[in-house]
């Protein structure tokens, strides 16, 4: 099992670019998210989905939007990239069975100039 | 909405000396993770705490859950080179499938 992969690892863009992270998982989970890291600032949910055909709104979800392909996959897209979303992007699964751990990936560096 | 402190936000130690990082919530927790990050890398799934007095122990580390369930200690006991990392506490929300995490804790062990 390959656990939950993301791509890309690293991206710079431009203001106003657009682009989309890839996330998939192969546990056959059924909740999925994104999280953006910021020094200290912790994790901060942005999207998740708890089941495929539903996503919901995290904490801080403006500029983002999400789409839950199938089970397996979860992608995040920025539409018009600002510097502020310069962050460490990390997608993650859970079964949400106890003990409800969630499963995450390697995260994905981006930079906004 | 549920709050997590955690403290300290950073920690600087010798190699095997004992240290503690702290989780504290604004609400009753019901379900308490302590996560590892290595230095850009991925979260890694340390342990899970859910009932009031819980006590879980991973090789030298050792999370407590207070009676009251509204704190949580991370105790590691002799602290070795690979314990550097950044350590999370998040917290489940009641009734949705989501946790809410802490800032981190950036320890560094020096030999």
């Amino acid at each position: 099992n390959a656990g939950v992969t993301q791509t890309p690892k690293f991206q710079v863009l431009k203001t106003g670019q657009s682009m989309t992270l890839q996330c998939a998982q192969d546990m056959n989970h059924n909740s999925m998210y994104w999280y953006r890291q910021d020094p200290g600032m912790g994790l901060r949910l942005i999207y998740y989905s708890a089941s495929e055909g539903t996503t919901d709104k995290g904490e801080v979800p403006n500029g983002y939007n999400v789409s839950r392909l199938n089970k397996r996959e979860f992608s995040l897209r920025l539409e018009s990239a600002a510097p502020s979303q310069t962050s460490v992007y990390f997608c993650a699964s859970t079964k949400w069975t106890p003990p409800y751990e969630q499963y995450f990936g390697p995260g994905t560096r981006l930079t906004v100039t | 909405s549920q709050e997590l402190e955690q403290s300290p936000q950073s920690l600087i130690v010798q190699e095997g000396k004992n240290l503690t990082i702290n989780c504290t919530s604004s609400k009753t927790l019901y379900g308490l993770y302590w996560y590892k990050q290595k230095y850009g890398e991925g979260l890694i799934f340390l342990m899970m705490l859910q009932k009031g007095g819980e006590e879980k122990s991973h090789e030298k580390i050792t999370a407590k859950l207070d009676e009251k369930k509204q704190q949580s200690s991370l105790h590691i006991t002799a602290s070795q080179p690979s314990h550097a990392g950044i350590y999370l506490c998040g917290a489940e929300i009641q009734g949705a499938q989501k946790l809410v995490f802490g800032q981190g804790t950036r320890l560094t062990i020096n030999p």
